[in-house]
Parts: C-alpha cells; structure tokens; sequence
C-alpha cells in the first residue's frame, strides 16, 4: 500500500511570494489533515477535510493560507503572501476509521514538505 | 478543549537502559492518546495507541505505555535501549468527538549514547 504522498520536499522562497504544496492521501481514506511542525514544537492542525468538504479550518490563518481539496483525493495547501514566521514543516497526514471508533484511528503522515521563507 | 505536556524536550540514556518519555493530557471527556515517533526528514508514524480497553499497551519495536487516569499520564517506556531508537517522540491526544484530529505534545528527543 502506498504512503502518503507530498511535494515538493523542500523550498526556499523570499517573504511576500507565494508556495503551494501538494498531498495524495493513502487511497481509501476520506480524512486529510495538514499540519504545521515550526522547528521545536508539536505539529498544529492548519485544516481538515472530510472528502472535499472543510471540517475544522479554525487554526487556519485564512489571510494568507488557502487549502482545498477538489474530487475528495488530492489536496493543495498554498500560502500567499508568505512570511518569516511561516517557515516550517507541513505535514500532511491522512486516516481512515473504518475499523477503529469514531477519533480513536491512527494518522498516516507523509515526509512533509520543508519550506524556508527569507 | 484537550492538551499534552511533555516532561523533557530531551532525554538521553545509554545504550540497554531504561527509556522514559513522561507525557500528561488534560481532557474533559476519556481520551484516546497516542504516541508517534519521527525520525529525521521523516513523517510521524504510530507507535501504539490507548482506545479504553487495557490500560497497558505494547506497540512496536518493544515499547509499552501505560493509561493512569489517576494521575491523568501516559508514559512510553522500553527496558532496553537500541541505538535504532534515537529519534523525536511525540504524545497526542484525541476524543470521540473530535472528528479524528489529535492535538500533539511538542515532542522529546531521545538520544542513545553507546
């Protein structure tokens, strides 16, 4: 079974441009988080889908992050304009309950995309 | 609303010792906790989870956490170190009402010296 998968692995960009990462969840699962990892700290829930449909976005700064995923699979998460505060680790992570109780499944992350805004 | 503390954003332990990761929650209703382990430029993978049935749970590579409501932790223990084991841990909480998302401790990075 393939992982979840995320792209790109790594990008640098100057403050005020934007990024846009990418996620392909494992195939099945209906939940999609992103989640962002500052160096030092827990990852924090940025968003959650439930196929295509919005979750929880209260942790999502909506000035500048977007997040969407079209058709319930692949989701995009973009920041526009990025600052220095912004530089982390997104996580993107999926999970399927069909065999645990409902909160109680495990998340399946990808190797996360590593952004650094100068 | 839930949250994790981790004790100790660093442990070290000699290689065959006894390893101590100390996470508490703080939860309103019973929660489900996990612990996950992060390897460098990797994603976070499970190592086991407490669902209320044992209190005691075994995950992988030999570790085991026990739920102590009383004392409202869930510390992730291995009798012995392996130097495969130096990595990131982190401890997460959820509920049955929290639609899967799980709020995560800021980590403890664990390092096995020879």
């Amino acid at each position: 079974e393939a992982g979840v998968a995320q792209s790109p692995r790594y990008k640098i960009i100057e403050k005020r441009q934007s990024v846009a990462f990418w996620c392909n969840p494992i195939s099945g699962h209906a939940t999609l988080y992103w989640y962002q990892q500052i160096l030092g700290q827990g990852p924090k829930l940025l968003i959650q889908f439930q196929n295509n449909g919005v979750v929880d976005d209260s942790q999502l700064p909506k000035d500048r992050f977007s997040a969407e995923r079209l058709k319930g699979v692949d989701s995009t998460l973009k920041i526009q304009p990025a600052k220095l505060e912004d530089s982390a680790v997104y996580l993107c992570a999926s999970s399927s309950y069909r065999d645990s109780p409902p909160g109680a499944g495990e998340l399946f992350f990808g190797e996360g995309s590593r952004l650094t805004v100068l | 609303a839930q949250s994790v503390t981790q004790l100790g954003s660093h442990v070290s332990v000699s290689e065959g010792a006894l390893v101590l990761l100390r996470c508490n929650y703080s939860s309103s209703v019973p929660p489900y906790l996990f612990w996950y382990v992060q390897y460098p430029n990797q994603g976070l993978q499970l190592l086991l989870k407490y669902t209320s049935a044992a209190t005691l749970v075994k995950g992988i590579n030999g570790f085991e956490a026990e739920f102590k409501k009383s004392e409202t932790s869930f510390h992730l223990t291995k009798p012995s170190a392996h130097m495969s084991d130096a990595a990131e841990y982190f401890c997460a909480v959820s509920y049955s009402g929290s639609a899967g998302k799980s709020t995560f401790g800021d980590g403890t990075t664990l390092t096995v010296k020879p």
